[in-house]
């Protein structure tokens, strides 16, 4: 139990254009899903937190008009990268929690690796 | 400032050799804590976690942790490592709000 999903697992893309990618909590309901950034040999970077339902909470210093987040459903969220430079390029994971909120596990996807050209 | 601290970049071990990555946090009170591996390319999988209670948890994968509230600590353990377990681990806490923070990470190599 507990999978999260994302898709795609890979995308290249020209500078300019926008992607998206999905993270999906496939056996569980999930109220809150998380966008992490990581960079080559280091850690998680909290993005944004994403409550289903509500507008997303962005941490410090990540644009949101660049990274739109929509969280449709208890089971859906969804990251849409617009405008991509090849700065963006990176390993985006979610994380989704289950109803039990604070206590309860985030349980993560797989990543997509993005790479802008 | 709170943070999570894990001071040992990268760890070479001998296979069949016991293994302890060190984890230490700076928080007010006791957060929730977790041990999360990462294989290359890939997410995130929890190997165990600490809420409250018995202060030694035992994981998935044969490894264990214990919380060592006097040293601030959660160092993760395993008796005897397998070359599949060359990975790596990050200690993660969630103090007083929601959201996970990270430490840099633990690069485990294994060597036959």
């Amino acid at each position: 139990g507990a999978v999260v999903s994302q898709h795609p697992s890979w995308v290249i893309c020209k500078s300019g254009t926008s992607v998206k990618i999905e993270c999906r909590s496939l056996d569980f309901q999930a109220t809150t899903m998380f966008w992490y950034r990581q960079f080559p040999k280091q850690s998680l970077m909290l993005m944004a937190t994403s409550n289903e339902g509500s507008k997303a909470t962005y941490e410090q210093g990540v644009e949101k008009d660049k990274f739109l987040i929509n969280h449709a459903s208890l089971t859906l969220s969804t990251l849409t990268v617009t405008s991509a430079h090849p700065e963006d390029s990176s390993f985006y994971i979610c994380s989704a929690r289950g109803l039990a909120g604070v206590t309860d596990t985030q349980y993560f996807g797989p990543g997509t690796r993005l790479t802008v050209l | 400032a709170q943070s999570v601290t894990q001071p040992d970049i990268h760890i070479t071990v001998s296979e069949g050799a016991s293994l302890e990555l060190r984890c230490n946090y700076s928080y007010g009170a006791t957060p929730y804590l977790f041990w999360y591996v990462q294989s290359p390319g890939q997410g995130l999988q929890l190997l165990l976690k600490y809420f409250s209670g018995d202060t030694l948890v035992q994981g998935i994968k044969g490894f264990e942790a214990e919380f060592k509230w006097s040293q601030s600590s959660f160092n993760l353990r395993k008796p005897s490592v397998h070359w599949s377990d060359a990975a790596e681990y990050f200690c993660a806490v969630v103090p007083n709000d929601y959201k996970l923070s990270f430490g840099a990470g633990t690069t485990v190599t294994v060597r036959a």
